[in-house]
């Protein structure tokens, strides 16, 4: 099991520039997030899907789209980079175990100029 | 939504104990959960506790939940050179989701 894969790991975009950030889980998992993680702010959802079909708003949704494209995968859209999107996004899944643990991908590091 | 808060940062002597402090405003949330994460990495599940415990112990960690005050603390015990990470609180509210704090950056002096 590969767990939660994203790519890229980093990218460098220009303000104004598109891209789709790629998330996939092989763990049969029902449930699929997106976080952008900042300094000194911890992690905040942009946006969820809790089944497929689903997508849901989180904390922080504005300047993201997002595709439930099957059940193994969900992707994270920027139409328009701007600045204040330069973080670190980190994509997440749960399955409906007891204690319902998110198991996390190892992030993509987005920088926009 | 919720409000998890955490100090930013802790240094420990190697081998002392650690202890990692957390609050949170929801007196709903029924699982409690502590991350891991290294340099570079993603968040590592190390443990949870579920609100109706007011301690788990796990080798060397131990979760201390007051429901009352809430609050949500973590002890490592022999803290180890290897345990210098982020450690964040998370606490689950609703069906899906989790809310996080900023994380304690937990630093081990040789």
């Amino acid at each position: 099991n590969a767990g939660v894969t994203q790519t890229p790991k980093f990218q460098v975009l220009k303000t104004g520039q598109s891209m789709t950030l790629q998330c996939a889980q092989d763990m049969n998992h029902n449930s699929m997030y997106w976080y952008r993680q900042d300094p000194g702010m911890g992690l905040r959802l942009i946006y969820y899907s809790a089944s497929e079909g689903t997508t849901d708003k989180g904390e922080v949704p504005n300047g993201y789209n997002v595709s439930r494209l099957n059940k193994r995968e969900f992707s994270l859209r920027l139409e328009s980079a701007a600045p204040s999107q330069t973080s670190v996004y980190f994509c997440a899944s749960t399955g409906t175990g007891v204690y319902n643990e998110q198991f996390f991908g190892p992030g993509t590091r987005l920088t926009v100029l | 939504g919720e409000d998890v808060e955490q100090s930013l940062f802790l240094s420990v002597r190697e081998g002392d104990s650690s202890v990692i402090n957390c609050t949170y405003t929801d007196s709903s949330s029924t699982y409690l959960y502590w991350y891991k994460q290294e340099p570079g990495a993603g968040l590592q599940l190390l443990t949870y506790i579920f609100s109706n415990m007011d301690m788990k112990q796990d080798q060397r960690l131990t979760v201390l939940l007051n429901k009352k005050d809430k609050h949500l603390s973590l002890r490592i015990a022999d803290t180890q050179t290897g345990d210098s990470a982020i450690y964040f609180c998370a606490v689950k509210a609703g069906a899906n989701n989790l809310f996080f704090g900023t994380g304690t950056r937990l630093t081990v002096i040789p």
